[in-house]
């Protein structure tokens, strides 16, 4: 009865590798989205999802394809892995995108590029 | 712009003191909304308080109390009587209407707070 769950919670890969990271959420909300954790903690916004539409794209490389199938589901696609590509990401959930409600998050996946 | 900053990178107490870890914002707008959550060493994240830019009353939550001051463009967060649990960074974040459409959070760089028995 994970409110929002990440799959997989590590993900070790070699540079120039393409991997996906899913998220699911069961609270009912409409939006999702993804965060970055650098290796300093630092937390940024990377997109946002309101109802299987793309609401916010911070100026990601391109490389990085979310898709989200349904409002319950939205996973990150990432192509040709870099080593600055290491780093911790979290999906959240929350109600609405503009009520500015508390975000859930998921537990993270902390992917490492060697 | 939109900006949030913990000036305060490391702290450490010992059990029973109390802690004050500093937040302070930037915005232009005048409706927003500002948050404080809790890393353990877990790692996940979890949410702590929400609070507008409405109600700048004071809130309490058991150790926990946030005293807000748009005066200052603050929104500090006090524990009282801390515990080893307490150990974790904490991130204020900010997130407003008009400048951050779609509901995203601006961190700040997060505090690390230990707490030694």
């Amino acid at each position: 009865d994970t409110a929002v769950s990440q799959t997989p919670k590590y993900l070790v890969t070699q540079m120039g590798n393409d991997k996906s990271i899913k998220c699911e959420q069961n609270l009912g909300h409409d939006t999702m989205y993804w965060y970055k954790q650098d290796s300093k903690k630092f937390l940024k916004i990377m997109f946002s999802y309101n109802n299987k539409e793309l609401i916010i794209n911070e100026t990601v490389p391109n490389r990085f394809s979310p898709k989200s199938p349904d409002k319950a589901h939205l996973n990150l696609h990432i192509n040709s892995l870099e080593l600055g590509d290491s780093a911790v990401y979290f999906c959240a959930s929350s109600q609405g995108p503009f009520d500015n409600n508390e975000q859930f998050f998921g537990p993270g996946t902390r992917l490492t590029v060697l | 712009a939109q900006k949030v900053t913990q000036a305060q990178t490391e702290i450490s107490v010992v059990e029973k003191e109390d802690v004050t870890l500093d937040c302070v914002y930037e915005t232009r707008d005048t409706t927003y909304y500002l948050f404080w959550y809790k890393q353990p060493p877990s790692g996940e994240l979890v949410f702590l308080i929400r609070r507008n830019s409405f109600d700048e009353q004071n809130e309490i939550s058991g150790r926990y109390s946030w005293n807000f001051q748009k005066s200052t463009s603050s929104f500090n967060f006090t524990i009282t009587a801390s515990q080893v649990v307490d150990s974790a960074v904490y991130f204020c974040a900010l997130s407003d209407l008009i400048y951050n459409q779609g509901g995203k959070l601006i961190f700040g760089q997060g505090t690390e707070l230990s707490v030694k028995p």
